[in-house]
């Protein structure tokens, strides 16, 4: 059973740019949850879809968003991008219970120059 | 916001010694969750704790859920050099926290041959 594949590996990008990331999640999940990792912040929760609706969001500005597509497959913007933002962005999926296990892909390593 | 208190933050050990690491929360979480990390990829989840009193073991790796559901702790014993990487302490704080997970700062575990 293939795991969750996140692209690009990496991302590099100027400051106002904007970028996309993928995440696909293990078949038979419907829940994907994006997360932020930075040496200073550690691991932040972003948000979560499940069947293409977001039910739970984190403390982050607007500049980031997501989508979920009918394949359970995720999407995860961030316009105006600021220095920042530079971080290893996490995807994980699971069932989509409630206190459920989840499972992480290896991440896109965005930098903002 | 909820906050989980990981130490020790960094271990120095032989191989061969046992470790253990724990994390405390100021409130009630409902499932813990150990990962491990190595660089450049995402967390790989090592074992899921769901009732107050749980003890779980996967192989070398035990982890208790505390009975006040405010602790946790993770044991490795006789450890090897591939044990080397980060341990993730996370919670569910429950309800609606969909895909919401609170982690731990980390310990970096560096195992000396």
């Amino acid at each position: 059973k293939a795991g969750v594949t996140q692209t690009p590996r990496y991302l590099i990008k100027t400051r106002g740019q904007q970028v996309t990331l993928s995440c696909s999640p293990i078949s038979g999940h419907r829940s994907v949850s994006w997360y932020q990792q930075t040496p200073g912040q550690g691991l932040q929760f972003l948000f979560e879809y499940f069947s293409e609706t977001q039910r739970n969001k984190g403390n982050f500005p607007g500049r980031f968003s997501g989508r979920q597509f009918s394949n359970s497959r995720s999407e995860m913007n961030v316009s105006t991008l600021e220095l920042g933002d530079s971080a290893l962005y996490l995807c994980a999926s699971s069932l989509g219970g409630t206190n459920e296990k989840l499972f992480f892909g290896s991440g896109t390593q965005l930098s903002v120059l | 916001g909820q906050q989980l208190n990981q130490s020790p933050q960094s271990m120095f050990i032989q191989e061969g010694e046992d470790v253990s690491m724990n994390c405390t929360s100021s409130s009630i979480f409902n499932t813990w969750l150990w990962y491990k990390q190595d660089p450049g990829e995402g967390p790989v989840l090592l074992i899921a704790l769901y009732k107050a009193g749980e003890l779980t073991s996967n192989g070398r790796l035990t982890a208790q859920f505390g009975i006040t559901r405010k602790d946790s702790f993770l044991n490795i014993s006789a450890s090897i050099p591939s044990d080397v990487g980060i341990y993730f302490c996370a919670g569910y704080a429950g309800g609606t926290s969909y895909g919401k997970l609170t982690f731990g700062q980390g310990t970096i575990l560096t195992v000396h041959p």
